[in-house]
């Protein structure tokens, strides 16, 4: 699988858009781009995720660059409970995900 | 309810005892995972379970076995915990259908192994 590089961490204020980038230059044409957040110790939850087209869910959107070798995950209004590692993994639709140690975003008031 | 539960939550125990962790899902899913993270670092994969009779080992198994006792059951075993094997411990599942890797994760299982 890809290997995948974000920033350690980021801060954001309450109610602004939170915009945390992943670069993945060796990704493969059959993996997806998924996102997955890990709030304060619990089990990660899935976010979203995408191969080649931009996506939007209930939760966040994600954009994908035409080259497909970065993304940037959008929350559009963070909360607090947003506070939480963001992991972006590459991985095709077998078992695998490989959690590197992700971007701590960090909402402020 | 929790559609992945884990059992215990928290487990303090001593060197070189066996002990048992428990993973339970009512989303009917055919896979399942067990991982562990350690502080400050993502997660690893220990085993994965694609069915009943199918039984993987994932990048760190050393240490650990599994045991798949139906579809919605996946335990995970210390045959003779070790200190370094503290850690939080998490058990997933996924649908084998769906095209995509989509993991539901469980609340963890923290482990001390004195």
């Amino acid at each position: 699988d890809a290997k995948t590089t974000q920033p350690p961490s980021m801060d954001c204020a309450e109610g602004r858009a939170a915009n945390l980038p992943c670069n993945h230059s060796t990704i493969s044409g059959n993996e997806y781009v998924y996102w997955y957040r890990q709030i304060h110790s619990q089990g990660p939850q899935y976010i979203i995720h995408g191969l080649k087209n931009n996506e939007t869910n209930e939760m966040a959107s994600l954009i994908i660059t035409e080259d497909r070798k970065s993304s940037t995950l959008i929350l559009p209004h963070a909360t607090l409970r947003d506070t939480a590692v963001y992991y972006c993994i590459v991985g095709g639709s077998n078992y695998k995900l490989t959690f590197g140690k992700g971007t701590l975003l960090t909402v402020n008031p | 309810d929790a559609d992945v539960t884990q059992t215990p939550r928290n487990r303090i125990t001593k060197t070189g005892k066996r002990i048992m962790l428990e993973c339970s899902q009512t989303k009917g899913h055919d896979r399942m995972y067990w991982y562990r993270q350690d502080p400050g670092l993502g997660l690893r994969l220990i085993y994965y379970s694609f069915d009943v009779k199918d039984i993987n080992k994932g990048e760190i198994s050393d240490g650990y076995s599994v045991s798949r006792q139906a579809q919605a059951k996946f335990s995970l075993s210390l045959e003779s915990a070790i200190p370094n094997q503290t850690a939080l411990y998490f058990c997933a599942t996924s649908d084998l259908g769906q095209g995509y890797n989509e993991q539901f994760f469980g609340p963890g299982t923290r482990l001390t192994v004195l």
